[in-house]
């Protein structure tokens, strides 16, 4: 079993409408959860982090976690074309050697004007 | 705002060769890591570095691969005998303990 599974897409939304990504994960003793937006051939970029279970939003974007289930959502509120990129999920387990994050394969979102 | 840096941007080197990728953290993190991303594949943890030893290291991270802290900024990947298969997008990144994560912009290794 995938340590973080996600959707692959591509997810294609028009501009405008809201896209919903979604991902879980099979390590229950994860504490932390992270959306990274990554550009083609450039490094991750940190959008949200979420450590509780809820909703927490920050500006066009609200994080949902859900521990039980074991899934966290990305909702991304009146997409641009600028928001075209792939969206990697990402969790880890804060220990004292460290805060290894462990990725999921990432959903390509297509923003269609 | 401070920013992680990586160099060289691009590395071209033989297969054999030796290679050495360079980060330079962002000033008040404390722990380090370097990840990597083979093309169109999902970026793996290799190492993390907390108080100038390894603290915990993935089953990719072999005996080829070493890291340092040669003077307490800079951060460095060193790949003993490249592969082909060694060819990927290498990440630096930093964060203070239990936070964000911040990643470099990387270096793209190229074994030929």
């Amino acid at each position: 079993q995938k340590e973080v599974e996600q959707n692959s897409g591509p997810l294609s939304v028009p501009e405008g409408a809201i896209a919903s990504l979604n991902c879980t994960y099979s390590d229950r003793v994860s504490q932390s959860f992270f959306w990274y937006r990554q550009y083609s051939g450039k490094s991750p970029e940190l959008i949200m982090s979420i450590y509780s279970n809820g909703d927490k939003e920050d500006g066009r974007f609200t994080a949902q976690l859900n521990k039980a289930s074991q899934y966290v959502s990305l909702l991304i509120r009146d997409s641009q074309p600028s928001d075209s990129a792939t969206y990697l999920c990402a969790v880890n387990k804060v220990e004292a050697a460290g805060n290894k994050l462990t990725f999921g394969g990432g959903t390509r979102v297509l923003v269609k004007p | 705002e401070p920013e992680v840096t990586q160099t060289p941007s691009h590395q071209v080197t033989q297969m054999g060769q030796e290679v050495i990728l360079r980060c330079v953290p962002i000033s008040n993190h404390l722990y380090f890591y370097w990840y990597r991303q083979i093309l169109g594949q999902k970026v793996e943890f290799l190492v993390s570095f907390y108080n100038n030893e390894i603290s915990e290291k993935s089953e990719i991270f072999d005996d080829q691969f070493s890291v340092e802290r040669p003077d307490g900024s800079n951060f460095t990947l060193k790949i003993r005998s490249t592969k082909l298969e060694d060819s990927a997008m290498y990440f630096c990144a930093g964060d203070r303990g239990a936070d964000t994560q911040y990643f470099g912009p990387g270096t793209r290794l190229t074994v030929l």
